[in-house]
């Protein structure tokens, strides 16, 4: 079956930075795209943009320009998150999502939570 | 970008009462709309997808219809398990972008 595993909870202190991880199983990964998606605390979901999973091409939501980076290792079926020089907004869960032919978020990671607090 | 106006934020039902949620698009999305249901502590889980396809696996008490601006989500009959967080998202034009949310509670 389809599964989007992430990594654990980071807690991190500002201005430091996070990577966060997504290994897919159970599809071809360069099939479809991986989006990324945000929720802070009691909050609903942000888009954040995505990764064409066949090519490397990020592409970037607006307000997620600039600490963001998305990346891949193909070979491992593995999205990466990374966030540099962490604020305190930045706390939140992390999802990464399968994105079908079908325009549609059909599978969800179960969320990578990042605390920032000094 | 196109902004998705959910309502209501909050909503309580009794069990076996039917619910409806609503999303306005704030232009025509040609039906690119998914409902997601999000459960405390979980991530989102795809209900439905171009407005009104079920996905395989959901209830058949979850329907969705709509066109052009507006879309609504329909409960035929709340059950325990449908206590829940409701989100809209449309995926017509980037940026993709999501309603507020509606916390759907147990009377």
């Amino acid at each position: 079956q389809i599964q989007l595993v992430q990594s654990g909870p980071e807690l991190k202190k500002p201005g430091e930075s996070v990577k966060i991880s997504c290994k897919a199983s159970g599809y071809t990964f360069t099939d479809y795209a991986m989006h990324w998606v945000k929720q802070a605390p009691g909050k609903g979901l942000k888009w954040m943009g995505w990764i064409n999973t066949y090519t490397g091409k990020p592409t970037y939501a607006d307000d997620f320009k600039g600490r963001f980076v998305f990346s891949l290792e193909a070979s491992a079926s593995t999205a990466n998150l990374q966030i540099s020089n962490l604020k305190n907004e930045d706390t939140a869960t992390y999802f990464c999502v399968r994105f079908n032919s079908g325009y549609v978020m059909d599978a969800w990671g179960q969320g990578g939570s990042v605390t920032v607090s000094s | 970008d196109i902004q998705m106006t959910q309502s209501p934020a909050s909503l309580s039902a009794s069990l076996g009462e039917t619910v409806s949620i609503e999303c306005l698009a704030s232009e025509g999305i040609s039906n690119d709309l998914a409902w997601y249901q999000q459960k405390s502590g979980k991530s989102p889980q795809l209900l439905i997808y171009a407005a009104s396809r079920l996905q395989d696996g959901v209830p058949s008490r979850f329907s969705g219809s709509g066109s052009g601006t507006r879309y609504s989500l329909k409960i035929s009959g709340m059950q325990p398990e449908d206590e829940a967080d409701y989100f809209c998202q449309q995926s017509y034009k980037y940026p993709l972008t999501f309603g507020s949310g509606t916390k759907l509670e147990i009377k």
